[in-house]
């Protein structure tokens, strides 16, 4: 079974930038969120999709969206990158989003932003 | 405002050691609390804790959580090169499908 896939796994921008980065959970899981994770702040949460509809967001600015397709892959974009959105872009998949499972992590987006 | 705090932030041991990690956290109706093991860039999981007291091993690690105290801790008996990684503890409350993580625990294993 494939795990989660996240393309492109390595991106360089400069400021005033937008970008996408695709997200395929493990077939069968329909729940898909997203996380930040920087050197001082660790892992914070983006936003979690479940049947093509955002569920829960954290405290990320509008510029952070995203959305989630049919077959449950899912895109993030950021749209006027700054600086500080450099960071690796995890996304992790469940089968429900419930609170007893697991999130298995794909392999994330190493985003630069020059 | 809920959070995880991981310590220490970083630990360097000899092979054969053993390490103790912990992980308190302040979640509001906690759910349950993981341990992740991120060595490039994927975490990956470790255990699954819900209930106080009820210790969950695997292999050489093991882990427990005491919903009192609100803390788990982390233990890796006879260290090894390969455990070397950051270690990550994440915590579900209100928002079943919400997880806090902590910053982390870099630990360093050398021969």
């Amino acid at each position: 079974k494939a795990g989660v896939t996240q393309t492109p796994r390595y991106l360089i921008k400069t400021r005033g930038q937008q970008v996408t980065l695709s997200c395929s959970p493990i077939s069968g899981h329909r729940s898909v969120s997203w996380y930040q994770q920087t050197p001082g702040q660790g892992l914070q949460f983006l936003f979690e999709y479940f049947s093509e509809t955002q569920r829960n967001k954290g405290n990320f600015p509008g510029r952070f969206s995203g959305r989630q397709f049919s077959n449950s892959r899912s895109e993030m974009n950021v749209s006027t990158l700054e600086l500080g959105d450099s960071a690796l872009y995890l996304c992790a998949s469940s089968l429900a989003g419930s609170s007893n499972e697991k999130l298995f992590f794909g392999s994330g987006t190493q985003l630069s932003v020059l | 405002e809920d959070k995880v705090v991981q310590s220490p932030l970083s630990l360097v041991v000899h092979e054969g050691d053993t390490v103790t990690l912990n992980c308190s956290y302040e979640v509001t109706n906690f759910r349950s609390l993981l341990w992740y093991k991120q060595e490039k860039k994927a975490p990956t999981f470790l255990f699954m804790l819900t209930s106080s007291g009820i210790e969950k091993k695997s292999g050489r690690l093991s882990s427990i959580l005491d919903k009192k105290e609100l803390f788990s801790i982390l233990n890796i008996t006879a260290t090894q090169t390969g455990d070397s990684a950051v270690y990550l503890c994440a915590v579900v409350g209100t928002d079943f499908n919400k997880f806090y993580f902590g910053s982390g625990t870099k630990l360093n294993v050398k021969p």
